[in-house]
């Protein structure tokens, strides 16, 4: 069975200095990794994807993520922090093996990432 | 450029009454998902519906019924509400092949349920 480890539940940083989030995974497979953002009171959006392409995964608002298959790693960074950027962020592995489609995605807990001026 | 509506946004009830989320979208997906959240819990699915005419249990489907009214509509239903259930409700679609290997969910804004 596939799963997802966040392994921060908060992070805080200041605004224009470096952000990572890490999530660690488990899978029998090779996994499609994903992180979610979710702005407060608003529904989830995705971010970026890795699905067995370019290791080095771009994404939108200058974040990026990196797959280390040897580490089972996919953490998020991006160079400067910004005040929008606070939010809860969301790792998410896909079994590809999943029966049935709907139960292909493994959300993690969450990271609240606080940013101050 | 609607994505994905849920209503209602905000609703409170007492033990044991019942209601229905409800949620559409836009984008002629094939799949609809309802998910709770809850702190430190992060997304666990309730119920998913692959394609019209069909449902399936997810997670934590206890408590739960759900009806995929058509390729649009997707609802939610809590027949006898318990405090257990006080959460954040979201409906997400997709694409039904995209899901195994994007992963793109499309979500709503969300449904605070509070159970008296």
């Amino acid at each position: 069975a596939q799963s997802v480890t966040q392994l921060d539940s908060h992070v805080s940083v200041s605004e224009g200095t470096p952000v990572l989030l890490r999530c660690n995974y488990s899978s029998s497979y090779s996994p499609s990794l994903f992180w979610y953002v979710q702005h407060p009171n608003k529904g989830l959006q995705l971010l970026l994807k890795y699905t067995s392409a370019a290791t080095l995964v771009k994404g939108i608002n200058g974040f990026e993520a990196e797959f280390k298959k040897s580490e089972t790693s996919f953490h998020l960074t991006k160079p400067s922090a910004h005040m929008s950027d606070a939010a809860e962020y969301f790792c998410v592995v896909s079994d590809r093996k999943a029966n049935q489609a709907g139960t292909a995605l493994i959300f993690g807990k969450g990271t609240t990432l606080s940013v101050s001026s | 450029n609607a994505g994905v509506t849920q209503t209602p946004k905000f609703q409170v009830l007492k033990t044991g009454q019942s209601m229905t989320l409800q949620c559409a979208q836009d984008m002629n997906h094939n799949s609809m998902y309802w998910y709770r959240q809850d702190p430190g819990m992060g997304l666990r699915l309730i119920y998913y519906s692959a394609s019209e005419g069909t449902t399936d249990k997810g997670e934590v489907p206890n408590g739960y019924n759900v009806s995929r009214l058509n390729k649009r509509e997707f609802s939610l239903r809590l027949e006898s509400a318990a405090p257990s259930q006080t959460s954040v409700y979201f409906c997400a679609s997709s694409d039904l092949r995209a899901v195994d290997h994007t992963g793109e969910l499309f979500f709503g804004e969300g449904s605070r349920l509070t159970v008296l």
